[in-house]
């Protein structure tokens, strides 16, 4: 089993249930932010991103909330499906070069 | 769709020994990216091109990583000699140019012993 490394905050969410997962961001000068989705053993895969100008978007099933005041970003899933669990990145762009710095990520477990 | 590629998807070594992965981006896109993730942790940036030119290298272990983009195209990261902590997923990424998402393979294991 994976028992080396950092032990990722969880969220476990029963199936059909909305999830939140929170990220403090650490640049106030950050304008561009992204949520991935990581599963085991594969390379993180785009979500839904998010400018410094908007505080909200939505994608389908998904809402990212953006609160420059407190550097705060939230990643919203509605009906939470089982193929929603895995971990889950937020990243910021401070630079205009497009280098994204991820964040820690938080490992969602959807139970039925 | 256009993915990313990267090869090998797993590699075993030993510590001491040189080892190299490789990565070929989506088509037109100038900027690749070169990611180090260690298990339960998210990605760091090791290096960055802009084409064949390198914009971002701080993080990149220079003592014994390289990483050449030498027409602007696929890319290679060379660790010699690998060392235990090397261990990780080696990640590659591309994107068009400029600020916006990151198009990522699905990375190069490395496990050293």
């Amino acid at each position: 089993g994976e028992s080396v490394g950092l032990h990722l905050p969880t969220l476990s969410v029963q199936e059909g249930d909305n999830s939140i997962i929170n990220c403090a961001y650490s640049n106030s000068a950050s304008d561009y932010f992204i949520w991935y989705k990581q599963e085991s053993g594969k390379g993180p895969q785009f979500i839904i991103d998010i400018r410094s100008n908007m505080d909200k978007r939505q994608g389908q099933r998904v809402t990212v909330l953006l609160n420059k005041t407190v550097k705060h970003l939230s990643l919203q899933i509605a009906a939470t499906q089982p193929g929603d669990s895995a971990v889950y990145f937020c990243a910021e762009n401070s630079d205009s070069w497009g280098k994204l710095q991820f964040g820690a990520g938080t490992q969602v477990v959807v139970t039925p | 769709e256009a993915e990313v590629a990267q090869s090998p998807r797993y590699k075993i070594t030993e510590k001491s020994q040189a080892v190299a992965f490789w990565c070929d981006p989506i088509s037109g896109h100038a900027t690749l990216y070169w990611y180090r993730q260690i298990l339960g942790q998210g990605p760091e940036l090791l290096v960055q091109f802009q084409d064949e030119s390198v914009v971002d290298d701080s993080q990149l272990p220079k003592d014994r990583f390289s990483a050449e983009r030498l027409k602007g195209v696929d890319s290679t990261l060379k660790i010699q000699p690998a060392e235990l902590g090397d261990s990780a997923m080696y990640l590659c990424a591309s994107s068009p140019q400029g600020i916006g998402e990151l198009f990522f393979g699905e990375g190069s294991r490395l496990t050293v012993l």
